[in-house]
């Protein structure tokens, strides 16, 4: 079974500055969907940012990128010039891509804390 | 464009009362639909999920199960709630035959007391 790790329960970063989160996951397969999702104070899960396995160039959206070692099982989320709405709880998912319906695995979770 | 609407937001009920969540997805056809669980503190555990009406896998044995009776329609119910039922409720879509992105309603916060 795949597992999803995320080693650091907190973070806290200056407003404006650079963070990043770590992600390790554990699989067999070769293709695979990683994903970072956020959840603020409402609780409403965010979809941040995917990466396809078999792309080798790391995914971007705005200030959020990410840094894939597929080789390690590494998939860390950076996030430039951090801002107070930023602060939530980030969540890294894994899914195999083998055409299956049985969802995501999630890790317990990364509390980001935007100092002002 | 598609909606996924997930109700109550907030439940309070007691030691050995029924259950019924009930989670509606709008614009879309055939979708796989899913019921996670976020206990305090803790990441998100899927316990239920859904291919086709009528069809329910169950990721994790315990007190609760799930229905589809309409295509867009699920539902996660129990007929006695523990204390350890307590938790946040999330229910989810993404496109059939896909593992991929979920969208996911604005979840159910159940109190069992």
């Amino acid at each position: 079974a795949q597992t999803v790790t995320q080693s650091q329960p907190e973070m806290s970063v200056q407003e404006a500055e650079t963070v990043t989160l770590s992600c390790t996951y554990d699989t067999s397969e070769s293709d695979y969907y990683l994903f970072w999702y956020k959840q603020p104070p409402s609780r409403q899960m965010i979809l941040v940012i995917r990466q396809e396995a078999y792309k080798q160039q790391n995914a971007t959206e705005n200030r959020f990128s990410v840094n894939f070692q597929k080789a390690a099982k590494s998939f860390s989320l950076k996030i430039s010039d951090s801002q107070l709405g930023d602060a939530a709880m980030y969540f890294c998912a894994y899914s195999g891509s083998g055409g299956g319906a049985d969802g995501l695995t999630f890790g317990k979770g990364t509390h980001l804390i935007i100092q002002p | 464009s598609q909606t996924i609407h997930q109700w109550p937001a907030t439940l309070v009920q007691p030691v050995g009362s029924p259950l019924s969540l009930e989670c509606t997805v709008e614009g879309t056809s055939n979708p796989n639909l899913y019921w996670y669980r976020q206990a305090a503190g803790r990441g998100l555990q899927l316990l239920f999920y859904s291919v086709g009406i009528g069809q329910i896998s169950s990721e994790v044995p315990q007190n609760l199960s799930a229905s589809r009776p309409q295509d867009r329609q699920f539902i996660l119910s129990s007929k006695k709630l523990l204390l350890s039922d307590s938790g946040f409720y999330l229910c989810a879509w993404n496109k059939r035959r896909s593992n991929e992105k979920l969208f996911f309603g604005s979840g159910t916060q159940l109190s069992v007391l």
